[in-house]
């Protein structure tokens, strides 16, 4: 069976820190997507990355940045320099890349970025 | 609009009621979804829709009725809903699956509705 599990239900850290949020997946597919989504109070899920199981570069978009290491099943987003309007909580998602593309989503870790 | 809308934002209904919540996407996708986000649980996905047929009903009560008469509009029809059924329910549309290897298949969600079954 699939499963993701988000260890940190809760992170809290001051303004310009650097934080890493943990993703660990389980799932018997040798093909298969990551993704990383942001809920901020609003409530809309926003979505920040797709990463294919066969392609483990890292990736960097401005302060955030993405390690994925299949061989620790892991999937870990930092952010570098956090500030106060990145505190939401982040989902990791293991999906499906053939059929009805189900997406299985941890638990969430709540972030919290103190001024 | 843009994006993935949702109608009502706040519901509050009761248990013998009759509602509806509204969907609907403006991103040309053919795939929409339906989830159920409730405090102590992770998302979970209740329905799936491809080109407007159902492919996947992840045993959710008949209390839970969705309707999907274009690729652009998803509807999830209520009644009797028990006090458990209080949540953020949440709609999401991406690419089909025979479409998703060119063109990606994430998925992009709405605001929710957040229902309270009185």
């Amino acid at each position: 069976a699939q499963k993701v599990t988000q260890a940190q239900t809760e992170i809290s850290v001051v303004e310009k820190e650097d934080v890493t949020l943990d993703c660990v997946y389980e799932t018997r597919d040798t093909t298969y997507y990551l993704f990383w989504y942001k809920q901020p109070p609003s409530g809309e899920l926003v979505f920040l990355i797709r990463r294919n199981s066969f392609d483990e570069q890292n990736e960097i978009s401005g302060r955030y940045s993405w390690n994925f290491q299949k061989s620790t099943s892991s999937f870990n987003f930092t952010i570098t320099a956090s500030q106060v309007v990145d505190s939401a909580v982040y989902f990791c998602a293991l999906g499906e890349i053939q059929g009805a593309q189900k997406l299985v989503f941890g638990q969430g870790t709540r972030l919290t970025i103190n001024p | 609009e843009t994006g993935v809308t949702q109608t009502p934002r706040h519901l509050v209904m009761g248990m013998t009621n009759k509602k509806s919540l509204k969907c609907e996407q403006h991103l040309g996708h053919n795939a929409m979804y339906w989830y159920k986000q409730s405090a102590k649980k992770p998302l979970e996905l209740m329905f799936v829709y491809n080109f407007k047929e159902q492919t996947e009903n992840n045993s959710v009560p008949s209390r839970f009725s969705p309707e999907c008469p274009n690729s652009s509009h998803l509807f999830l029809h209520l009644h009797t809903l028990q006090p458990e059924d209080s949540a953020l329910y949440l709609c999401a549309s991406s690419q089909a699956p025979r479409l998703a290897a060119s063109r990606g298949n994430e998925q992009y969600f709405g605001p929710g509705t957040r229902l309270t079954v009185t």
